[in-house]
């Protein structure tokens, strides 16, 4: 079955860091782009960044550059991301998500989406 | 920035009707844009990619055309399991990034 488990989601206090894991399988990871994408409680989508198949590239969202790090194991099926100086606005219900492209760009077709871990900045 | 305008951001229509959603972007981008639909409490579902390609597995009465900056998403006779908020996504090349529209509730009158 092809499946996204997201982990690691956690009440934190602004300024906190917090390391979000989304385990893949069913597919074979390391052929595809892969997205974080965030929903704020009662909000739209918003996305967050991405990793090209390789590892290679990364690109960001501006609410979140400098501040988070995306990254990958291929090794593991595993994908992370990390996140530093948190904000009160960075709470929010985290996904990870495939990208539909076969390793070559990125088409922001998400299709398969985890269950989202839910991350709460809060004093 | 391309800036993403939906609408409208709800709906209530009946059982059979047609349902039409718009998403205009802010600038050309081509065809560059993908539907979703996402029920409460779940992750959101890719139903349109490339502004028109229905995604495999997804029924046929659900549609998606245009290209530029003005694109449309149809469901051509609302069924009850279709209750859901639906999103536009629109991304860039340069710098890669994506964006999602505002959103629209779809309600059973």
């Amino acid at each position: 079955e092809v499946q996204l488990v997201e982990s690691g989601g956690v009440v934190v206090q602004p300024g906190g860091s917090l390391r979000l894991s989304c385990a893949a399988s069913g597919f074979t990871f390391d052929d595809y782009t892969m997205h974080w994408v965030r929903q704020a409680p009662g909000k739209g989508l918003e996305w967050v960044s991405l990793i090209s198949w390789d590892g290679g590239s990364t690109y960001y969202a501006d609410s979140v550059k400098g501040r988070f790090t995306i990254s990958r194991d291929n090794s593991k099926n595993s994908l992370y991301l990390q996140m530093n100086s948190l904000r009160t606005e960075d709470t929010a219900l985290y996904y990870c998500a495939k990208d539909r492209a076969h390793i070559v760009g990125a088409t922001f077709a998400f299709d398969i989406w985890g269950q989202g871990t839910m991350v709460t900045v809060s004093s | 920035d391309i800036q993403m305008t939906q609408s409208p951001s709800s709906l209530s229509a009946s059982v059979g009707d047609r349902v039409t959603i718009t998403c205009q972007a802010s600038q050309d981008i081509s065809n560059y844009l993908n539907w979703y639909q996402q029920k409460p409490g779940k992750a959101p579902k890719l139903l349109i990619y490339d502004a028109s390609n229905l995604e495999t597995g997804v029924p046929s009465r659900f549609s998606g055309s245009g290209s530029g900056t003005d694109f449309t998403f149809t469901i051509s006779s609302l069924q009850p399991e279709d209750i859901a908020t639906y999103y536009c996504q629109q991304y860039d090349n340069l710098p890669l990034r994506g964006t999602f529209g505002q959103g629209t509730k779809v309600e059973i009158k």
